[in-house]
């Protein structure tokens, strides 16, 4: 158990849609970063936070977006939702600071999005 | 982007040694060497990281190049439970936080 929980395990909904992905990060971890793995691919770095404010950007549509709470949990919306956009969605933490990465990424076992 | 790369698949037999190479061309000097591993239908999961030394840890040891231009996972004796996608990755701020397409090992009994 890595101590991240992700919320909920599945997910299917239609195109157009708009759903929330919930991530409670380790105790104590203040960096949460979201991932984004289709079929058969890699992960995906959409964006992470550290205590609260966004700290880089990776591949992220514009239709998504990201926050995370003063008490360190961090949700994904998806908006607009489209065929392509079925994936799983990873959650990780760490405690790293937002300019080293001298710790370990702790990951959640991910929310399964199915569009249709 | 930065990016490292991996041989797509590998192979093994169980109670042997597996090696698992990763070429990092575009290292800078403070970014961390991570690797994880990844089970069907699970997150991935934490293995091992390193700066610059070799690093050893319960689960394997990590043989850093001198010039951080490489590494290798070393697995020392793979089970059956060790048959995963191991990715490597050097982790920096910005867009150098995606993972390659990674190596899928296969431990055959």
């Amino acid at each position: 158990d890595s101590g991240v929980t992700q919320t909920p395990k599945h997910l299917i909904t239609a195109t157009g849609q708009r759903v929330t992905l919930r991530c409670s990060p380790r105790s104590g971890d203040l960096s949460v970063y979201w991932y984004q793995q289709s079929l058969d691919q890699g992960l995906q770095f959409l964006i992470q936070y550290y205590n609260g404010e966004e700290r880089a950007k990776g591949n992220i549509l514009e239709r998504f977006s990201a926050q995370q709470f003063p008490d360190l949990h961090s949700e994904l919306n998806l908006s607009s939702l489209e065929l392509g956009d079925s994936a799983l969605y990873f959650c990780a933490s760490s405690v790293a600071t937002e300019s080293s990465y001298n710790s370990p990424l702790h990951f959640g076992n991910g929310t399964r999005l199915t569009v249709t | 982007d930065a990016k490292t790369t991996q041989p797509n698949s590998m192979e093994s037999n169980e109670e042997e040694p597996v090696h698992l190479p990763c070429n990092h061309s575009t290292i800078s000097g403070t970014d961390y060497i991570h690797w994880y591993r990844q089970l069907p239908s699970q997150g991935p999961e934490y293995v091992i990281h390193g700066l610059t030394s070799n690093v050893n840890n319960r689960m394997a040891s990590l043989a850093i190049a001198e010039d951080r231009k490489s590494s290798t996972l070393i697995l020392h004796r793979a089970t059956l439970r060790d048959a995963a996608v191991y990715y490597c990755i050097d982790l920096a701020s910005g867009s150098r936080l995606t993972f390659g397409e990674g190596t899928q090992l296969t431990v055959n009994p």
